[in-house]
C-alpha cells in the first residue's frame, strides 16, 4: 500500500521558535495532501488541504501565517510552526492523496512547546 | 458548517461481544469513509462507502450508508483484541474539493480478553 512518512515523529522546541515538519508520500504521487491535528482523545481537525504547486487551502480558525504550508512537489509537503507556543502543543498528522479517494497517513508529529 | 457525530465515545466489550458504532451527519454526504487508528498509531483507511443504503462486509466487520446518506454504521461481530482501537468515521460533503473529509470525533473501543 502508499506509504507516508513524517519527520520529525516527536520535537520539543522552545517557546518563540519555528519548528518545521516535513510529510513525505514514498512510492505514489500526492496531488493533494492534507493536515490535521489531533488533541488527546479528540479527532482529526482539518487544518488545510494543499495541492502541488498552489496556496494551500486554510480551514476557517486556522491562521495562515502561523501555520505556513508548502507543497512544492508532488511528494513532498512542508509544514512550518512559526513563533510556537505552549497551546500549539499537538499532534500533527499529514495526510496524502493521489487521485483516488483514499487518504494515507503519516505517522504523525508530537509537537512540544515548553 | 458540516457536523459529523459519532456514537458512542468510549465502548468497552469482552472478547466476543459484538460492537457497533454509529455515525451521524448534519448534512447529506455525498460518500463516507472509516479509518482505524491503534494507540499510538495513525490512521488507517478501511473503506469508503458511497451509494444509498450500501452494505460491505470484510471479514467480521460490516459497514452500512444510511439511505438518506447522512448516517452510517460499523459493526463488528465477535470482537477479538485485535480490534481495539479508535474507529473514525469521515465524510465528504457533495461538491467538497480535494477530497476533503470533516471527521466524527471516534469511536474508543477496548476488548477485555
Amino acid at each position: 500500500g502508499a506509504v507516508v512518512s513524517q519527520h520529525p515523529s516527536r520535537v520539543i522546541c522552545k517557546s518563540g521558535t519555528s519548528v518545521k515538519i516535513e510529510c513525505r508520500s514514498l512510492d505514489f504521487q500526492a496531488t493533494t495532501m492534507f493536515w490535521y491535528r489531533q488533541f488527546p482523545k479528540q479527532s482529526l481537525m482539518l487544518m488545510a488541504t494543499s495541492n502541488e504547486g498552489s496556496k494551500a487551502t486554510y480551514e476557517q480558525g486556522v491562521e495562515k501565517d502561523k501555520f505556513l504550508i508548502n507543497h512544492a512537489s508532488l511528494t513532498l509537503s512542508t509544514l512550518t510552526v512559526t513563533s510556537a507556543h505552549p497551546e500549539d502543543s499537538s499532534f500533527y498528522i499529514c495526510s496524502a492523496s493521489g487521485g483516488s479517494y483514499e487518504q494515507y497517513f503519516g505517522p504523525g508529529t508530537r509537537l512540544t512547546v515548553t | 458548517g458540516q457536523q459529523v457525530m459519532q456514537i458512542p465515545q468510549y465502548q468497552h466489550v469482552q472478547e466476543g461481544e459484538d460492537f457497533t458504532t454509529y455515525c451521524n451527519s448534519s448534512t447529506t454526504l455525498s460518500n463516507i469513509q472509516w479509518y482505524k487508528q491503534r494507540p499510538g498509531g495513525h490512521p488507517v483507511f478501511l473503506i469508503q462507502l458511497v451509494k444509498s443504503g450500501e452494505v460491505k462486509k470484510q471479514k467480521r466487520l460490516t459497514f452500512q450508508f444510511g439511505e438518506a446518506k447522512k448516517n452510517s454504521s460499523l459493526h463488528i461481530t465477535a470482537t477479538q483484541t485485535t480490534d481495539v482501537g479508535t474507529y473514525f468515521c469521515a465524510g465528504r460533503a457533495p461538491g467538497a474539493g480535494s477530497y476533503q473529509l470533516t471527521f466524527g470525533k471516534g469511536t474508543k473501543l477496548s476488548v477485555i480478553p
